[in-house]
């Protein structure tokens, strides 16, 4: 199966600052998901990455807030923009596999945990 | 629409004995299944699918899970619980047409020496 590589693994970001969470993928795939998963929580959606086109943003999720790159078909970014302490979560890539044997199956990476003071 | 319940917050049991932890979904098409496994500070780790072939599944670490249509219901299971499985699952159900993935809220297994 692929292998999904996120940085930063952590991060303390200070309230109103920005920061930008790189995905890489060890191989191209079609379709490209970033989640959100506030402490304690299950995961949201956030979007998807649509490659050489804007993402597809979930109800609750602005272009603004969480802009998305997909420049190829293995690496993706996220930006967490204007961040406030309401902010801090995990963030997490995934990646659904190609072909028949990975078919609608999501990969994920071990995901960024961001704290805003 | 679609969307995944899971029955119990926490779940914990005894090092060596059963391991259950409940799944209902609702969906308006025939679904697809998945349990996930999230260790502390890990991604999430694919245990099994279910896409409408045998209906009992079986998955890694000798996980398995049966899709109940009747019951709306894919129940993880396991034997004999061990130390390494502490850890918090969860179920997700996808659906037809332009439906995606939905998360359970995540049950967190407890395993007691």
């Amino acid at each position: 199966s692929a292998v999904i590589s996120q940085k930063p693994s952590r991060d303390i970001c200070q309230r109103g600052t920005s920061l930008t969470i790189q995905c890489q993928v060890d191989s191209q795939v079609t379709m490209m998901f970033w989640y959100r998963q506030q402490p304690g929580q299950s995961l949201t959606l956030i979007a998807t990455a649509n490659q050489g086109s804007e993402a597809t943003y979930e109800s609750g999720f602005v272009i603004d807030k969480f802009p998305i790159s997909r420049p190829n078909l293995t690496f993706s970014t996220l930006t967490v923009s204007n961040m406030s302490p309401e902010d801090s979560s995990i963030y997490l890539c995934s990646a659904e596999e190609d072909g028949t044997a990975g078919a609608n199956v999501l990969t994920f990476g071990a995901g960024s945990r961001l704290t805003v003071l | 629409a679609q969307s995944v319940t899971q029955l119990d917050s926490h779940v914990s049991v005894s090092e060596g004995t059963p391991v259950l932890l409940r799944c209902n979904y609702s969906s308006s098409y025939s679904p697809s299944l998945f349990w996930y496994v999230q260790h502390p500070n890990k991604g999430l780790q694919l245990l099994l699918k279910y896409t409408s072939a045998a209906t009992l599944v079986k998955g890694i670490n000798g996980f398995e899970a049966e899709f109940k249509k009747s019951e709306t219901s894919f129940h993880l299971t396991k034997p004999s619980a061990h130390m390494s499985d502490a850890a918090e699952y969860f179920c997700v159900v996808r659906g037809g047409g332009a439906d995606g993935l939905t998360f359970g809220k995540g049950t967190h297994l407890i395993i007691q020496p």
